[in-house]
């Protein structure tokens, strides 16, 4: 049972426009949610995360939108660059579970120059 | 500092052969997560240890997999007999447990295991 999903596997997007990826979860129990980045034979390095208590983060460029009615998350780039061409992977935590993160399948974004 | 150390960076084997995955953790961390990353199901917890004790083992898919954690610096992940399905990218990543509501964890390289 995918307890966060990640239903587009990969995203195509021009640079300089906005890049949008979307997450969704099943567990009411999550309270915290991170994204996650990874480039190829690297691992995964932490982006930008947002509590349940709130509806927005935003770090520079990421903007991380939470909708707890729809069990659904969002991660914005804008403008997007060469560079953030990467795997991207939403994550979720419950306090109740301790330090244990759930992530997605991922989304893999290409951002073209 | 010199982040999750993870040794071997590939490994191949044949089937029925034993594998033992290494991860050193970031000085001072104190939990430890060890990882599992397919196409088909993305990101999987194995299991992870906090002061050297395993706390939640619920993510190990079956009696071949094992993990220990002898001291603070250093745990193994041991496949013994090792199958083609086990075929994939073995992350270890460590944090500093706080009371805070989250700590963030930093990844490994991983391991590419490939069982032929």
């Amino acid at each position: 049972d995918q307890q966060v999903k990640q239903n587009s596997p990969s995203l195509s997007v021009q640079e300089g426009r906005i890049s949008i990826l979307n997450c969704d979860y099943t567990n009411s129990m999550f309270d915290y949610f991170l994204w996650y980045k990874k480039y190829p034979a690297e691992g995964p390095t932490f982006l930008i995360s947002i509590s349940s208590i709130k509806d927005k983060n935003e770090d520079g460029r990421f903007t991380v939108f939470l909708n707890k009615s729809a069990k659904h998350l969002s991660l914005h780039i804008v403008p997007s660059q060469p560079g953030d061409s990467a795997v991207y992977f939403c994550a979720a935590s419950a306090r109740s579970s301790g330090d244990k993160l759930t992530f997605g399948t991922g989304t893999r974004l290409a951002v073209r120059p | 500092d010199a982040g999750v150390i993870q040794s071997p960076r590939h490994e191949v084997t044949e089937m029925g052969q034993e594998v033992t995955l290494r991860c050193k953790p970031i000085s001072g961390h104190n939990s430890l997560f060890w990882y599992r990353q397919t196409m088909m199901r993305g990101l999987e917890l194995l299991i992870y240890f906090n002061n050297n004790v395993p706390i939640d083992d619920s993510g190990m898919p079956e009696d071949r997999f094992s993990a220990k954690m002898p001291n603070a610096s250093f745990s193994t992940l041991k496949i013994q007999p090792s199958e083609p399905r086990d075929s994939a990218v073995y992350f270890c990543a460590s944090s500093h447990r706080t009371t805070s509501s989250y700590n963030e964890q930093f990844f490994g390289p991983g391991t590419r295991l490939t069982v032929l």
